[in-house]
């Protein structure tokens, strides 16, 4: 069955980066884009960015675009954001979710979330 | 970018009542939209995609409606489970935002 299985909490100091794993398993990896989304506390759901998982490329919400890296190891069928200059806003809930098909953005599976911290 | 927005934020509803919640996008969207059900402290679940396609699973109850700027998700007879936030994302072009959220509650 498709898995996506996220690392654990962190709790990081402003100005602090922050690296998030998203381990995928029962299905070729390389087939479907991964996207990361954040939860605030109390907000709404936010789009960060997106890696097709195939050819390696990438677009960002541009909210977040100098700060944020997402990359794939596909021979770990893993997918990691990293988010620099950390500041409290940052604080939220951060999930990786699967294309339900190939090229089509909806989202199917998402893994359980990582709750990110931020404060001094 | 393209804005999204929700209507109404919070739906006061009872079991067995049919419940219709509104997105609007600020550009045409054609099809490409998608429904989602977040219970507290819980992932999002697809509900509808294509703005009418029923995901896999998902009970014939939900139901989706809508292109171009105007968007509709129906809820036909509520069951407790169903008392959550719903949200909307457009994904016609990037980035793909979602709405605010409706919080669906029990009156």
């Amino acid at each position: 069955q498709v898995q996506l299985v996220q690392s654990g909490a962190e709790v990081k100091k402003p100005g602090a980066s922050v690296k998030v794993s998203c381990k995928t398993s029962g299905y070729t990896f390389i087939n479907y884009a991964l996207h990361w989304v954040r939860q605030a506390p109390g907000q709404r759901l936010e789009w960060v960015g997106m890696i097709i998982t195939g050819n390696g490329n990438i677009k960002y919400s541009q909210k977040f675009q100098t700060r944020v890296t997402i990359t794939r190891d596909t021979s770990a069928s893993t997918a990691y954001m990293e988010l620099s200059s950390l500041r409290s806003e940052d604080t939220a809930m951060y999930y990786c979710a699967r294309d339900h098909d190939a090229g089509s953005h909806e989202l199917d599976y998402w893994g359980q979330g990582t709750l990110v911290t931020v404060s001094s | 970018d393209i804005q999204m927005t929700q209507s109404p934020s919070t739906l006061s509803a009872s079991v067995g009542d049919r419940v219709t919640m509104t997105c609007r996008a600020s550009q045409s969207l054609s099809i490409w939209l998608a429904w989602y059900q977040q219970r507290p402290g819980k992932a999002p679940k697809l509900l509808i995609y294509k703005a009418s396609t029923l995901e896999s699973g998902v009970p014939s109850r939900f139901s989706g409606s809508g292109s171009g700027t105007e968007f509709t998700l129906t809820i036909s007879s509520l069951q407790p489970d169903d008392f959550a936030t719903y949200y909307c994302q457009q994904y016609n072009t990037y980035p793909l935002p979602f709405g605010q959220g409706t919080r669906l509650e029990i009156k």
